[in-house]
């Protein structure tokens, strides 16, 4: 089955330690989504690649910064994890021009 | 800057009941609308859509209804299942681009047996 991967599922860093989150999709997506979703709230777009053009939101810290290698996988990178960074982080694709955003698992960062 | 809202932290409803999950946007640019269902240790996955062209669409025990001039939109699920109980997402965007898709805090929807 077509599908988008986030690995890991649970990932534990240390305060101000570099962690990188990695998404891989099967769906050959032209477009790929970073979001953080906090306990109870809603998922807050990061950024997103339309292929290989980068796209940042304008209130997405400068501590997270993305790769997208090919078309398959994108990874989240946070430079120096804070402890308000804790939470589960979204990997999401969808066709281009499409409506549909097809979601990974997630990956729960915790931060010690 | 939440532009979509679900007010409704929680829903419990009896099976074979009516479901209603409601969703209020404030951006009157957004003229595409989702909802999305997420079960635990899953990613939310689509369910069902409507454009602002439309005031209703329908996909078998699931029904959107759109009120552009209340910006304001539910999910109708007739009959509740069991199975339907999960985290729904309201989600906006604009002009079919979902490049910049805001999404609703969710309300988790217990039907109960």
């Amino acid at each position: 089955d077509a599908m988008v991967i986030q690995n890991p599922r649970y990932q534990v860093t240390q305060f101000g330690k570099p962690v990188t989150l990695s998404c891989s999709q099967t769906l050959n997506h032209n477009v790929m989504y970073w979001y953080q979703q906090k306990s109870s709230q809603a998922p807050k777009l990061l950024f997103h690649y339309y292929d290989k053009d980068f796209n940042n939101e304008a209130d997405t810290p400068d501590n997270f910064q993305s790769r997208r290698p090919n078309t398959s996988f994108c990874f989240l990178d946070i430079r120096s994890p804070g402890l308000g960074d804790a939470a589960m982080y979204l990997c999401a694709t969808s066709r281009e021009g499409g409506y549909e955003q097809y979601f990974g698992p997630g990956t729960r960062l915790t931060v010690t | 800057d939440q532009q979509v809202k679900q007010n409704s932290p929680s829903l419990s409803v009896q099976e074979g009941r009516i479901s209603i999950l409601n969703c209020d946007y404030t951006n009157s640019m957004f003229d595409y609308f989702l909802w999305y269902k997420k079960y635990p240790a899953e990613g939310p996955t689509f369910l069902i859509s409507i454009s602002s062209i439309k005031d209703k669409n329908e996909d078998g025990r699931f029904t959107v209804f759109l009120n552009k001039s209340a910006k304001h939109l539910s999910l109708h699920i007739v009959p509740s299942q069991p199975g339907d109980s999960a985290v729904y997402f309201c989600a906006a965007s604009r002009n079919f681009n979902n490049n910049d898709m805001r999404f609703g805090a969710g309300t988790r929807l217990t039907v109960k047996p």
